[in-house]
């Protein structure tokens, strides 16, 4: 139990477009989900903690208007790259929390987003 | 403030041979404590855990780490590395009072000789 899948796994795009990823808790109900950053070869910084039915809380230094953090429901956040640029190619990760266990994240496999 | 501090950046370590990576933390209380390991482009998988209880936790794949609250480290071990191990393996820090966030440590690369 306790599995995160992440869509798409890579995607490419050009310049100035926007992209979404997807976060699904797939056998569990997750009331906070999490969404990472990693820069090759680094480690993974936090970007936003999501919970369902609420905004998002952004750490320090991460523009909430580009990276839009959608968490609509007890198994699905989003993540959008708005105006994507090449400084924003990273590989994303996201984590959840399930709701009957609290205190522990469960990691999906990561979209790696490279922008032209 | 939380942080994590792995001082090994990278370890070369031989087939067969005993592994120690090191992790270090600061926090106020005692924090939840986690092991995790990337393969190249994965995601995280997790090794183990420390919330509470027993210090010297077991985890999967013949790992095993002991909290030291006095020294602030949560050490990981394995006592006979296998080539599969190569990986980049990760530390991390959470509480319930910060909200179950986690700060993660720089990581350790290991590298197994044949």
């Amino acid at each position: 139990g306790a599995v995160v899948s992440q869509h798409p796994s890579w995607v490419i795009c050009k310049s100035g477009t926007s992209v979404k990823i997807e976060c699904r808790s797939l056998d569990f109900q997750a009331t906070t989900m999490f969404w990472y950053r990693q820069f090759p070869k680094q480690s993974l910084m936090l970007m936003a903690t999501s919970n369902e039915g609420s905004k998002a809380t952004y750490e320090q230094g991460v523009e909430k208007d580009k990276f839009l953090i959608n968490h609509a429901s007890l198994t699905l956040s989003t993540l959008t790259v708005t105006s994507a640029h090449p400084e924003d190619s990273s590989f994303y990760i996201c984590s959840a929390i399930p709701a009957r266990i609290g205190n522990e994240q469960f990691f999906g496999p990561g979209t790696r987003l490279t922008v032209l | 403030a939380q942080s994590v501090t792995q001082p090994d950046i990278h370890i070369t370590v031989s087939e067969g041979a005993s592994l120690e990576l090191r992790c270090n933390y600061s926090y106020g209380a005692t924090p939840y404590l986690f092991w995790y390991v990337q393969s190249p482009g994965q995601g995280l998988q997790l090794l183990l855990k420390y919330f509470s209880g027993d210090t010297l936790v077991q985890g999967i794949k013949g790992f095993e780490a002991e909290f030291k609250r006095s020294q602030s480290s949560f050490n990981l071990r394995k006592p006979s590395v296998h080539w599969s191990d190569a990986a980049e393996y990760f530390c991390a820090v959470g509480a319930k009072a910060a909200g179950n966030k986690l700060t993660f440590g720089g990581g350790t690369r290991v590298l197994v000789k044949p």
